[in-house]
Formats: structure tokens, C-alpha cells, sequence
């Protein structure tokens, strides 16, 4: 069984801090990554996704990516208390036909 | 926008009952997923469709079975309903998923199903 992990917190930070999501997978096959944000009650909504190796940004968000490592993170600059959710990790398994999901780290931002 | 409409927000059955959640998306998508999403498990695929009138097994199908008659509709059949199957169901859609490259699922609002 595939699986990816993430810590399920809660992280907690303080507003206009740097939140850092981490996410490890096993497959070392996979090739592309997606994070998800869900607010409670809510479905997941995509934030971003990536699949070379390094950084992409768009906005206050910062997805980086080490296949050696088997290693995916989610930076968010600024965190607003709307930042405040649950995110998911997930990985496109090899066969390329689904995305596994971890867990999730729920997120709090204090003002 | 993508959108992706799940027929109930909310339904309650009994033990036995064979229920019917009911997925459409209006995208054209080739691709459609059911996820059930329980406290503690996260997101587990149950079954997954590439194309109409194919479906494959995902990490947890037993007690499921789907069907996609039509590309824009993809049905999870739970043919005896338990209360183990008490749980969040999500369905979502995509353009057929490129490895290394993204093509992000798309969400409904989710069906939370209660069997009593």
C-alpha cells in the first residue's frame, strides 16, 4: 500500500508568520504532487500542485519538492487566520491513474 | 468553473438499505473518483471511472459497486448499507491526470451518509 504522511498538528502560528506543511510519500515513482486546503464542513479545494524537483510560488504560497528525499512542503508567508484549515497532501500514485491522499495537518492561526 | 453536484447533502439509512449517491459534473471530464473521508483515515478512494462504463478498484471498494452509464454521471451503489459505512463521501472529477504534470481533481459539496 502506497501511502502518503503527514503530522496531523495541530500547527499553530501566529498571524503574519511562515507556516511550514511537511508531507513524505513512499512511492518513489510518483511524479506529481497537490496540495489541498479544506475548511471545516467544506471539500478540498486545490492550492497548488508540482511535480519538478525545487520551488514554485504563487502568491503567499511556496510548494517545495525533493524526489531523492521523497518530500513535499507547503510554505504560506503572511498567515492570515483564514489561513486557518485543514491541508492535504496528495500524490499522483505511479500508474498514474489516482491521487492517494495523507491525512492532513490542520492549521491554526492565532491574531 | 468546474462544477460538481452530488445529489444529497445529507442522508440517513437504515442497516441493509441499498443506498444510491449520485455524482454529475458538467466539465466533460474523462475522469471521476468517490472518496469517503472519515475522522482520523483522511481521504480513502473507494472506486474510480477513466472513461464511460469503466470503473476500477480503488484502496477500499468492498462493500461498493459504481456505475457510469453516461461520462457526465458516476453512481456509488452501497448494496447493503452498514453503519461502518457512516462516513463523508466525496466524488470528484478531472481531465485525464498527465504524470508530471497537474490536473487537479475537482470536488462536490460531499453526501455525509448515516446508516442506522
Amino acid at each position: 500500500q502506497k501511502e502518503v504522511e503527514q503530522n496531523s498538528g495541530p500547527l499553530s502560528v501566529p498571524e503574519g508568520a511562515i507556516a511550514s506543511l511537511n508531507c513524505t510519500y513512499s512511492d518513489r515513482g510518483s511524479q506529481s504532487f497537490f496540495w489541498y486546503r479544506q475548511y471545516s464542513g467544506k471539500s478540498p479545494e486545490l492550492i497548488m500542485f508540482i511535480y519538478s524537483n525545487g520551488d514554485k510560488e504563487d502568491g503567499r504560497f511556496t510548494a517545495q519538492l525533493n524526489k531523492a528525499s521523497q518530500y513535499v512542503s507547503l510554505l504560506i508567508r503572511d498567515s492570515q487566520p483564514s489561513d486557518s484549515a485543514t491541508y492535504l497532501c496528495a500524490v499522483l500514485n505511479q500508474a498514474g491513474t489516482a491521487l492517494i491522499f495523507g491525512k492532513g495537518t490542520t492549521l491554526s492561526v492565532s491574531s | 468553473d468546474v462544477k460538481v453536484t452530488q445529489s444529497s447533502r445529507y442522508l440517513v439509512k437504515r442497516t441493509g438499505e441499498k443506498v444510491f449517491l449520485e455524482c454529475v459534473q458538467d466539465m466533460d471530464h474523462e475522469n471521476m473518483f468517490w472518496y469517503r473521508q472519515d475522522p482520523g483515515l483522511g481521504l480513502r478512494l473507494i472506486y474510480f471511472s477513466y472513461d464511460v462504463k469503466m470503473k476500477e478498484k480503488g484502496d477500499i471498494p468492498e462493500g461498493y459497486s459504481v456505475s457510469r452509464e453516461k461520462k457526465e454521471r458516476f453512481s456509488l451503489i452501497l448494496e447493503s448499507a452498514s453503519t461502518n459505512q457512516t462516513s463523508m463521501y466525496l466524488c470528484a472529477s478531472s481531465f485525464p491526470i498527465v504524470p508530471g504534470q497537474g490536473s487537479p481533481l475537482h470536488f462536490g459539496n460531499g453526501t455525509r451518509l448515516t446508516v442506522t
